[in-house]
């Protein structure tokens, strides 16, 4: 059972550069979410979704895009990356009543020069 | 926002002692999850709590739900090497918003 899979796991980016990262997660999670995570400051929310064709802003939405066009698909789309995005980006899967029990990605680790 | 307070940020511990780590919150949570991070790889939960007063144990693990709802705690007992790691609480609100909060985290260090 792959769970939550996420690509790429490293990646850096030029100022202005666009890019998307992707996950997929196997398991028929109806809940899907995107975290970022900054040394010292836990796990912030950035978008997360209910199910196919919904999303909602979490904490920290801004510089950010997501879409949800399937159950098993939620890319992260970073428009015009700055220095302040370098983060570990984690994606996250949960059972369809958001019990906050979360399974998550391994992580993408993402810096922008 | 919501905020959750764990401490401690971080403790160094030798092998085969007990570990106590806790978060707290301003507001009342119906919900708290404790979860472990190991370098390299996403938080795994390790105990979730879903009642006021709850105790909860998975191996070593024991973590409560505050009686008041606004914190939690989690103990190791007899740590181990394979302990090593940053442990989150997170909590989720009584208004039943799939939003988590999470806390900061607790960094832990057991030296063999």
């Amino acid at each position: 059972n792959a769970g939550v899979t996420q690509t790429p796991k490293f990646r850096i980016l030029k100022i202005g550069q666009s890019m998307t990262l992707q996950c997929a997660q196997d398991m028929n999670h109806n809940y899907m979410y995107w975290y970022r995570q900054d040394p010292g400051m836990g796990l912030k929310l950035i978008y997360y979704s209910v199910g196919a064709g919904i999303t909602d802003k979490g904490e920290v939405p801004n510089g950010y895009n997501v879409s949800r066009s399937t159950t098993e698909d939620f890319p992260l789309r970073l428009e015009l990356a700055a220095p302040s995005q370098t983060s570990v980006y984690f994606c996250a899967s949960s059972y369809s009543q958001g019990t906050g029990e979360l399974f998550f990605g391994e992580g993408s680790r993402l810096t922008v020069l | 926002g919501q905020q959750l307070n764990q401490s401690p940020q971080s403790m160094f511990i030798q092998e085969g002692e007990d570990v106590s780590m806790n978060c707290t919150s301003s507001s009342i949570f119906n919900t708290w999850l404790w979860y472990k991070q190991e370098p390299g790889e996403g938080p795994v939960l390790l105990i979730a709590l879903y009642k006021a007063g709850e105790l909860t144990s998975n191996g070593r693990l024991t973590a409560q739900f505050g009686i008041t709802r606004k914190d939690s705690f989690l103990n190791i007992s007899a740590s181990i090497p394979s302990d090593v790691g940053i442990y989150f609480c997170a909590g989720r609100d009584q208004g039943g918003s799939e939003k988590l909060v999470f806390g900061k985290g607790t960094k832990l260090t057991v030296n063999p």
